[in-house]
């Protein structure tokens, strides 16, 4: 079956460095792929889509670009904040179906 | 409210009691999910509606697991004779339209104990 598997954490990083979390999957088709984020105390949010190869998505100075080749969709951000603290999750949903798949997250902790 | 509310947010039931928890998703949403998540866990799909139709239920772990959505609106999740496994956060999401690519909004989540 469909499956994600995210880069395990805790992860630690001073602010502004460079941020990379790996996710890669398992997918029979060409499915839709996100990363959702949760902030201490709050509901998963959307952070990025893409939903075909070769597609980037990008909001906040996240990136994320859908490579086919490798089966990835690493997380990017060039310059990390403390606010950038929380849970990160990599997810795909298959064309024609209506769940989430989700890798099982990545805890990020920026410290000042 | 503009968002998915859910609850309660928090609730502990002893072993073999019943629980009801409630999802209102955002208003016109079309698609409404559950997924559990256990501690330091994803997500996991439990079932999905398509208005009030349940469309998908491969998710759910047990007979104990039981969705409804009879409007096509509000949703309510029941667990009957809850066990210690069952101790997660539920997850309420909707989205406006059917379809892979589409938004999905998470409410924050029942966080249920059992004891």
């Amino acid at each position: 079956g469909d499956s994600v598997t995210q880069m395990e954490g805790p992860v630690t990083l001073s602010e502004e460095a460079f941020l990379t979390i790996n996710c890669t999957y398992t997918a029979t088709g060409y499915p839709s792929l996100f990363w959702y984020v949760q902030y201490p105390g709050e509901g998963l949010q959307l952070l990025l889509k893409a939903t075909k190869a070769d597609d980037k998505g990008s909001n906040k100075g996240f990136e994320a670009t859908y490579r086919k080749e490798t089966t990835s969709f690493h997380l990017e951000k060039g310059s990390v904040q403390v606010s950038d603290s929380a849970v990160y999750f990599c997810a795909l949903s298959e064309k024609g179906a209506q769940k989430l798949v989700f890798g099982q997250g990545t805890r990020l902790t920026i410290n000042p | 409210g503009a968002g998915v509310s859910q609850s309660p947010r928090y609730k502990v039931a002893k072993r073999g009691q019943d629980v009801a928890l409630r999802c209102d998703p955002i208003s016109g949403h079309v698609s409404l999910f559950w997924y559990q998540q256990a501690l330091g866990q994803g997500p996991e799909f439990l079932t999905y509606f398509q208005n009030e139709a349940q469309l998908d239920k491969s998710g759910l772990p047990s007979d104990r697991f039981f969705a409804e959505r009879p409007e096509g609106s509000v949703s309510t999740l029941k667990i009957q004779r809850t066990q210690q496994e069952d101790s997660a956060v539920y997850l309420c999401a909707s989205s406006l339209r059917t379809g892979s690519g589409n938004t999905i909004y998470f409410g924050e989540g029942s966080w249920l104990t059992v004891v």
